[in-house]
């Protein structure tokens, strides 16, 4: 079992602000790092999967950065929209040269976007 | 993107009975699946990993005969809870990934099943 932890645990912002949350993970064991966006009713959407140190993503407003020597990703919102409302999970995956793709996950950030 | 379908989406039954719940990938095929479950609160925590065609693989402190997992094919994995106790209520939910993707690619969740025993 690996501890992946993500902070804050809850967030409320006006639209139009921009935010940022963390996601720490051990970094002596470690493949790749998962973000995924979670709408209430809804499956998890993968938003990233990263693997090398200094990896940076962008998906419009969005976008994340790794640093694996230090077990660190931090995830981006530029300007929420209401529609952004959701719980962003972080997931860990440790299996370096195998198959499986175990991910370990955090308890998630879940962010409310005010109009 | 990949759909991965679940059912039931929630379930009421009583202690001591059997529930299964299914895991489907409906447009790609699935070597591995997962099942996790998820407390109030809590992480979604892995609880095994189902491997088409083979016996399940159980993270530590999961009764694997409790939690019974089927991988008959590609596009079909089931978790049955037997003789489910008010302490099994939680939430799980399945992830695939498509046996054609590296490793370190998503996976496709399923939308989840709420158990609750009474």
């Amino acid at each position: 079992i690996l501890n992946v932890e993500q902070s804050p645990q809850s967030l409320h912002v006006q639209e139009g602000d921009s935010t940022n949350f963390t996601c720490s993970f051990p970094s002596s064991n470690f493949y790749a790092l998962h973000w995924y966006r979670w709408e209430t009713a809804k499956s998890p959407e993968a938003l990233f999967v990263m693997t090398l140190n200094g990896d940076e993503k962008k998906k419009g407003r969005i976008s994340a950065t790794l640093n694996t020597k230090e077990g660190y990703s931090y995830l981006y919102i530029k300007g929420s929209q209401p529609e952004d409302s959701a719980t962003y999970l972080c997931a860990s995956n440790p299996d370096r040269g195998s198959t499986l793709g175990r991910l370990y996950f955090g308890r998630g950030t879940q962010l409310t976007v005010w109009p | 993107g990949a759909v991965v379908s679940q059912h039931p989406s929630w379930v009421i039954c009583k202690s001591g009975t059997s529930v299964k719940i299914e895991c489907r990938s409906l447009d790609f095929q699935a070597t591995t699946m997962f099942w996790y479950r998820q407390f109030p609160k809590q992480s979604l925590m892995l609880m095994a990993t189902s491997n088409e065609g083979s016996k399940a693989t159980y993270e530590q402190g999961v009764e694997k005969d409790k939690f019974l997992i089927n991988h008959a094919s590609l596009t079909l994995s089931t978790l049955t809870v037997t003789s489910a106790h008010p302490e099994d209520s939680s939430f799980y939910i399945c992830s695939a990934r498509d046996q054609k993707d590296r490793v370190n690619t998503e996976a496709f969740f399923g939308q989840g099943t709420r158990l609750t025993v009474v």
